[in-house]
């Protein structure tokens, strides 16, 4: 079956960076896109980007370029998101989900969902 | 950007209810409409997309209805697994937007 599997959690310092995975696998890997969405602790959903695991092509919410860049690997099916100058506004769980591979540029629904990475910012 | 806003913010109903949340876009976006549920601590899981369609393996007490710039989601014959936040996607364009949510409590 279709299933998306996140790395553990981060805690972070204010200034650092962090990278995420999210790997793939039950489907054709380079066939659909990947979407990055965050949710703050208490709050609501926040598209960060997406990236085509085909191509490499990204796409970022405007709030997050310059900090964001979201990389693939073909060869063990995986997804990266790496968000750099963290800042306690960061702290967050960040999930990875696959949008359907017949939507235009990927912008759709997500299913399914990873599990969800928390990275905490804390000095 | 495409601002979507639900309502209610809380909802608080009893099992067996029939229970709606409704989702508003700043513009038109035809049925490009998704809606989610989400439980403490889990991903949110996609219930309904294009508006109106059921994803496969959610019963059919969910439904949805609407297009352009009002949509709705609705919950018939309410069960105890039901009671969760709830939001509603946009995806006529990017940034893909999403409601701030509508939290179904127990009455």
């Amino acid at each position: 079956q279709v299933q998306l599997v996140q790395s553990g959690a981060e805690v972070k310092k204010p200034g650092a960076s962090v990278k995420v995975s999210c790997k793939a696998s039950g489907y054709t890997f380079t066939s659909y896109y990947m979407h990055w969405v965050r949710q703050a602790p208490g709050q609501g959903l926040e598209w960060m980007g997406i990236i085509n695991p085909g191509g490499g092509s990204t796409r970022y919410a405007q709030k997050f370029q310059g900090r964001v860049t979201m990389t693939r690997d073909t060869s063990t099916s995986t997804v990266y998101m790496e968000l750099s100058s963290l800042r306690s506004e960061d702290t967050a769980v960040y999930y990875c989900g696959r949008s359907p591979n017949y939507c235009t540029d990927g912008v759709c629904w997500f299913a399914p969902w990873g599990q969800g990475t928390l990275v905490t910012v804390s000095s | 950007d495409i601002q979507m806003t639900q309502s209610p913010s809380t909802l608080s109903a009893s099992v067996g209810d029939r229970v709606t949340v409704t989702c508003r876009a700043s513009q038109s976006i035809s049925s490009w409409l998704a809606w989610y549920q989400q439980k403490p601590g889990k991903a949110p899981n996609l219930l309904i997309y294009k508006a109106s369609s059921l994803q496969t393996g959610v019963p059919s007490r969910f439904s949805g209805s609407g297009s352009g710039t009002e949509f709705t989601l609705t919950i018939s014959g309410l069960q105890p697994d039901d009671f969760a936040t709830y939001y509603c996607q946009q995806y006529n364009s990017y940034p893909i937007t999403f409601g701030q949510g509508t939290r179904l409590e127990i009455k």
